[in-house]
Parts: C-alpha cells; sequence; structure tokens
C-alpha cells in the first residue's frame, strides 16, 4: 500500500505571495491533517479535514486555509506569506480521526524569502 | 501553547550507552504516542500507549505511560546509530479531536 505523499517537496515564495500544497493520503484514508514544524515551535496541528468537511482547526490565523476532495486528497493554501511561514508542513492520515494512527508524509519545505 | 515539555531537548551519546527521555505535562491525555523524525522525513509512529502505568517494549525500546496519564518515558538499551532521530512525544486530546506534540528530543548516537 502506497504511503502519503506530498507535493512539492521543496517550495521558495517571496513575502506577500500565496501558496497552495498537496497531499495524497493512504488508499481508504478519510482523514487529513496538517501540521506545521518550526525549530522555535515544533509540530503544531493546522486542521483536520474528514469526508471534506473541516472539523478541527488549530490556533492558526485565516491566512492558512485548506480542503478536502472527494478521493480524499487534500490541499493547504497559505496566502499574503511572511517569513515566519518558512516552515515543513506536514499532513497525516488515518483511517477515522486525528487521534487514531496517522501516517505522515515526507512534507514540504516552504521558504519565504 | 505547549502542552507537552520533552527532556531533554539534546542527546548525543556513543553506541552502547543507555538512555532515557522524558515527555511531561500538567494536562491528562486519553493517550500519548511516541514518533521517530529521521531528516527530510515526516514522523514515523513507534508506539502508543492509553493506560496509565502501561510499560510497552519495542526491541531495545522501553515506553511508560505515567499513573496520572500526564506524562511519559522512553528508555533506550544499548543505543545504536541507527536510533539516531528526532524523538517526539504526542498526547491525544481528552476531546479526542487532536493531538498536541512534544517540543521533541534530537538524539545522536556516535559510532
Amino acid at each position: 500500500k502506497a504511503g502519503v505523499t506530498q507535493t512539492p517537496r521543496y517550495l521558495i515564495k517571496t513575502r506577500g505571495q500565496q501558496v497552495t500544497l498537496s497531499c495524497s493520503p493512504i488508499s481508504g484514508h478519510r482523514s487529513v491533517s496538517w501540521y506545521q514544524q518550526t525549530p522555535g515551535q515544533g509540530l503544531q496541528f493546522l486542521f483536520e479535514y474528514f469526508s471534506e468537511t473541516q472539523r478541527n482547526k488549530g490556533n492558526f490565523p485565516g491566512r492558512f486555509s485548506g480542503r478536502q476532495f472527494s478521493n480524499s486528497r487534500s490541499e493547504m493554501n497559505v496566502s499574503t506569506l511572511e517569513l515566519g511561514d518558512s516552515a515543513l508542513y506536514l499532513c497525516a492520515s488515518s483511517f477515522g480521526g486525528a487521534v487514531e494512527t496517522q501516517y505522515f508524509g515526507p512534507g514540504t519545505r516552504l521558504l519565504v524569502l | 501553547t505547549q502542552l507537552l515539555e520533552q527532556s531533554p531537548q539534546f542527546l548525543s551519546i556513543q553506541e552502547g550507552e543507555n538512555l532515557t527521555v522524558y515527555c511531561n505535562s500538567s494536562s491528562v491525555f486519553s493517550s500519548l504516542q511516541w514518533y521517530r523524525q529521521e531528516p527530510g522525513e515526516g514522523p514515523v509512529l513507534l508506539v502508543t500507549v492509553v493506560t496509565g502505568g502501561e510499560v510497552k517494549k519495542l526491541k531495545r525500546l522501553t515506553f511508560q505511560f505515567g499513573d496520572a496519564r500526564k506524562d511519559s518515558s522512553l528508555h533506550i538499551t544499548a543505543a545504536q546509530p541507527g536510533d539516531t532521530g528526532l524523538y517526539l512525544c504526542a498526547g491525544a486530546a481528552r476531546s479526542g479531536n487532536q493531538f498536541y506534540f512534544g517540543t521533541g528530543t534530537s538524539l545522536t548516537v556516535i559510532p
């Protein structure tokens, strides 16, 4: 069974731009969670989608948004990028929910200049 | 808000030594997980503990969940270079809607 895939793996943007990241979960998994990982703040929960609906949300500004498609693939969008958005963005999929066993993708490393 | 504190933050030891990593919180969690993350990769789940006082062993790794389900420890016996990585604990909120990750412990095992 293929693992969680994320595209692109690396991305360089400038302040003010927007970016869209993609995550394809393990086949059969309906829950996709997104996390931001930085050296200073560690791994922080952004949001979770289940069956195309956002079910949970962390404490991030509205510039961070996401969506999930009928095939469970998910996208995350960050608008008006700031330098502090530079991070590794990880998605994790699970069968039923955000507190079940999660399988992480390799992440997308975003650098904002 | 960082709910889970891990210690130590960095650890560099010689191959063959033993070590313990701690994960502490003032909050109660319904379950707790430990992950290992290698550079350029996402975290990989090592174990899930759900019962206060539970001890699980995975080869040379021993995981313990505190009686009050507020803390946990990871003990590695006879560390090997392949154990090198970032170790993360993650507690499941009692509301059941998300995990809170610890600050992480970066382990380097020197051959």
